[in-house]
């Protein structure tokens, strides 16, 4: 079945270094991919998306890759700051014939930004 | 405009026991999803919906009812509660589905359940 694989699982890094997630995908017919970002005891909020149509898209700090042939996509944070500090979700969004929007979640990244 | 909102946000139960999850959302979105958040596991999908009177299967969908009666609310039952079902539990939902373009979800603060 469909599968993403995500990694590392956790991750620390100083204030001010930058931050990389990779993602892995298996289904060949996804083509939407948003990342979310978990703080402690609250909701997934979207950070940034990116549609197979587009290799990189930028907001600021944040930035996402997407390599189709390859199947995988990665988030890229620059000068990281202590808020960074967070859960980190990839997805992947296959469309599907019944029209839904299924959305296929990584196993998450714990990323920690140190003062 | 409060986006999402599930009720209760915590709650303890005895195996066997059952209740309901309430999500309501006020953005006039079609779609709505339950997801359960486990450790190391991300968010799996329990059940959706595609729009009032629909409901679907997802990933996980053993143990679990949904109704959605009303565009706005999407109710998550669950008829005789097991300790495998402690899990935190969001709802979602997003835009009606456009051809060939997928919408971001917005979640709910999400429901924190335990079963003894």
């Amino acid at each position: 079945g469909e599968n993403v694989e995500q990694h590392p699982s956790t991750l620390s890094v100083q204030e001010g270094d930058s931050a990389v997630i990779k993602c892995t995908y298996s289904d060949s017919a996804s083509n939407y991919f948003p990342w979310y970002k978990q703080e402690l005891g609250k909701r997934p909020q979207l950070i940034i998306d990116i549609r197979s149509n587009v290799g990189e898209k930028k907001d600021q700090r944040i930035a996402v890759t997407l390599n189709k042939t390859a199947k995988h996509f990665s988030l890229h944070i620059t000068e990281t700051q202590p808020e960074d500090s967070a859960v980190y979700f990839c997805a992947a969004g296959p469309l599907f014939s019944g029209g839904y929007n299924k959305l296929i979640f990584g196993a998450g990244t714990r990323l920690a930004v140190h003062p | 405009n409060a986006g999402v909102t599930q009720t209760p946000k915590f709650r303890v139960l005895k195996t066997g026991q059952s209740m309901t999850l309430l999500c309501a959302q006020d953005m006039n979105h079609e779609y709505m999803y339950w997801y359960r958040q486990d450790p190391g596991m991300g968010l799996r999908l329990i059940h959706y919906s595609v729009g009032e009177g629909t409901t679907a299967k997802g990933e996980v969908p053993d143990g679990y009812n949904v109704s959605r009666l009303k565009k706005q609310n999407f109710l998550l039952g669950l008829e005789s509660a097991a300790p495998s079902q402690t899990s935190v539990y969001f709802c979602a939902s997003t835009f009606t589905w456009d051809r060939g373009s997928n919408q971001p979800q917005h979640f709910g603060d999400g429901t924190r359940l335990s079963i003894l």
